[in-house]
């Protein structure tokens, strides 16, 4: 079982570009979760989709931030235009239909300069 | 545990203790509590999960207790081993939902 799978790992970018996440759930799970954490505010859920359709973003920051899921076997988080607050890591998770348990991604380590 | 600021509640320990964390949950309407283990570099990673129906639920070397009087969870691990060194997160659900509330985090930092 190859896990939650995320790519990149590490991103380094400048303030203004555009950053895009990108997740791969485990296979046969149809809910998906992003998570950003940072040192202040912890694990925070920003957005997560049931059969591919986002169900609730509230919990994403802004407008520069949107999320796809086109298929059940991959999702993006996008990050339009990037800022320097906006570095963190980024977690994917997925879940089991019918299952309660979250299984995370590695994560995406982002510093936006 | 919670933390306040920037710095997480530390539980240090001799390796072949038992350790216990503990965590505060908020909303009397959580059903399904889990605790996750975050490695320096790694995505948190399931432990244990419990219940409300539940009080004590145990695994291999891990316990979950849960006391829903006061709104408390802990989790214990016997015999505890230097590679558990890492942060330990509470998580709760509230029932009927999907979202998981994330607590702090707890750093168990083990010396052998």
């Amino acid at each position: 079982d190859a896990g939650v799978i995320q790519s990149p790992r590490h991103e380094v970018t400048e303030m203004g570009q555009e950053v895009t996440l990108r997740c791969k759930p485990i296979s046969g799970h149809n809910s998906l979760f992003w998570y950003r954490q940072t040192m202040m505010r912890g694990l925070e859920l920003l957005i997560y989709f049931n059969n591919n359709v986002p169900i609730d973003d509230s919990g994403m920051p802004e407008d520069r931030f949107s999320a796809k899921m086109p298929n059940a076997s991959f999702s993006t988080l996008k990050i339009q235009p990037s800022e320097p607050r906006d570095s963190a890591v980024y977690f994917c998770a997925s879940r089991g239909q019918g299952q309660e348990t979250q299984y995370f991604g590695p994560g995406t380590r982002l510093l936006v300069l | 545990g919670e933390s306040v600021g920037l710095h997480l509640p530390t539980l240090s320990v001799q390796e072949g203790d038992n350790s216990i964390i503990n965590c505060a949950y908020s909303n009397s309407a959580s059903d399904y509590f889990i605790w996750y283990k975050q490695e320096s570099g790694k995505g948190p990673q399931f432990i244990i999960d419990i219940r409300s129906n539940m009080d004590k639920r145990q695994g291999q070397r891990v316990t979950v207790l849960l006391n829903k009087t006061v709104k408390h969870l802990s989790l214990q691990i016997a015999a505890t081993q230097p590679g558990d060194s890492a942060v330990y997160f509470c998580a709760e659900k509230e029932g009927g939902g999907t979202a998981l509330i994330f607590g702090k985090g707890t750093t168990l930092s083990v010396s052998s």
